[in-house]
């Protein structure tokens, strides 16, 4: 299995707190994802990141941002949550996907009260 | 909108039938990936066709690419309970920057 760790695992917070998730990687893969899973829609690309400090937007950025101040972390922070932001969140990993897969971690369930 | 689509949503089979899922997609691709869910868990790859491919195996799975029709199937043959899962197909765009866009999946039952 490659070496992915989300955490937490699972969090239940209230509407307008700042969350933060966390994805580990000890695979030193360039490219690291967030994805969002709800029913309907599948999976959602939500930020990814292509090195140290290099990140981009994904189809559904919208209150959330991110940070990758080192290759094997690449933080998911929801600044104010909101209901809507119920979800669980996978991140993933690549060496490209023009020539490879992605690696996902287990999840991580969030509930917004 | 999503790029890919999957079809059916839901299949529900006996064991030891075979599984054919669809995939539509919309703009040009560099390659086809499937992905697998388990129930609760994270997705596991499963194949990977590139756009000049036009069948792939491995091992039960048989993936086909239509470009011409934008559209992909996989075929799980001699279905097994433990193949009950989540599919998704996911492309890689040509234009895009290394990533993924999926589809919403199809959900597998096989019944013993």
């Amino acid at each position: 299995d490659a070496g992915i760790t989300q955490s937490p695992r699972h969090k239940v917070t209230e509407t307008g707190t700042p969350v933060t998730l966390r994805c580990h990687q000890t695979e030193n893969h360039r490219y690291m994802y967030w994805y969002r899973q709800d029913p309907g829609h599948g999976l959602r690309l939500i930020h990814y990141s292509y090195g140290v400090k290099d990140t981009d937007k994904g189809e559904v950025s919208d209150g959330y941002s991110v940070s990758r101040s080192k290759t094997e972390d690449f933080l998911l922070t929801l600044e104010s949550a909101t209901s809507s932001q119920t979800s669980v969140y996978f991140c993933a990993i690549s060496e490209g996907t023009s020539t490879g897969e992605l690696f996902f971690g287990e999840g991580s369930r969030l509930t917004v009260l | 909108s999503q790029q890919g689509e999957e079809d059916p949503q839901a299949l529900s089979i006996q064991e030891g039938e075979n599984a054919t899922m669809n995939c539509s997609y919309k703009t040009s691709i560099n390659n086809l990936q499937w992905y697998r869910q388990n129930s609760g868990r994270g997705l596991v790859h499963l194949i990977l066709i590139r756009s000049n491919e036009r069948e792939k195996h491995s091992g039960r799975l048989r993936v086909t690419l239509d470009t011409s029709k934008k559209s992909s199937s996989l075929l799980i043959t001699a279905s097994r309970a433990a193949d009950t899962a989540s599919y998704f197909c996911a492309t890689d765009i040509i234009q895009g920057a290394q990533k993924l866009v999926f589809g919403q999946g199809t959900r597998l039952t096989i019944n013993p």
